[in-house]
């Protein structure tokens, strides 16, 4: 079974551009969950999708962050415009549809974005 | 509110001795811990967590975690450290007021020498 998989690896971008960051979870998770570690911080929690609604952004930093879930499988994370303080390691994590406060969740391999 | 604490940034050990991670934690309610890792250049892997039940959670590569409600503590243990366990160490916790997401520590880093 594949794991949780993020596109790109690496993004190298200037401040005011705009990037776009992709999450495909583990097939038939219906949870989808946005995470990043800033400057060897903590890691912290920006949203979470049950299929394709959003239950918790309470995380999300400002309104340069956008986030969708269009049919409840992969997600994208949108910056626009980029800022200097938006570097860090953006993760995804899924869980499987119990959604329980128990459940695991899975996390990809992280974006590393760099904003110049 | 929630919080973690990793008190250690990094933790030296000799290959073969015993390996402690620190984790404390502040949560309403019972708790739901989790302990991750992470490998160079990789993301994050799970190890185990604690939802209820027996205080000593047995996880992934040798690695158990010591469940303390008193002392408000989950500590990651392996008996005899391996060179290979080399790597970034977090402790996430979620309480019962946040649904699904995880509240993480800062992270420790394990060497582990020969």
């Amino acid at each position: 079974e594949a794991g949780v998989t993020q596109f790109p690896s690496h993004s190298v971008i200037e401040k005011g551009q705009t990037v776009t960051l992709r999450c495909d979870p583990i097939s038939g998770h219906d949870n989808l969950y946005w995470y990043r570690r800033v400057m060897g911080k903590e890691i912290k929690f920006l949203l979470h999708f049950v299929k394709e609604s959003k239950q918790d952004e309470s995380g999300m930093p400002n309104n340069r962050f956008l986030a969708e879930r269009t049919g409840g499988t992969y997600s994208t994370l949108k910056v626009q415009p980029a800022e200097l303080e938006d570097s860090g390691v953006y993760f995804c994590a899924s869980s499987q549809a119990l959604g329980g406060i128990a459940d695991t969740q899975y996390f990809g391999p992280g974006t590393r974005l760099t904003v110049l | 509110a929630q919080s973690v604490a990793q008190p250690e940034d990094q933790v030296n050990v000799a290959e073969g001795n015993p390996l402690t991670v620190k984790c404390t934690y502040s949560v309403s309610g019972n708790p739901y811990l989790f302990w991750y890792v992470q490998y160079p250049n990789r993301g994050l892997q799970f190890l185990l967590k604690y939802i209820t039940g027996d205080n000593l959670v047995k996880g992934s590569y040798g690695f158990e975690a010591e469940f303390n409600k008193s002392q408000t503590s989950f500590h990651l243990k392996k008996p005899s450290a391996l060179v290979s366990d080399s790597a970034l160490y977090f402790c996430a916790v979620r309480g019962l007021d946040s649904w699904g997401k995880l509240q993480f520590g800062a992270g420790t880093q394990v060497v582990v020498t020969p």
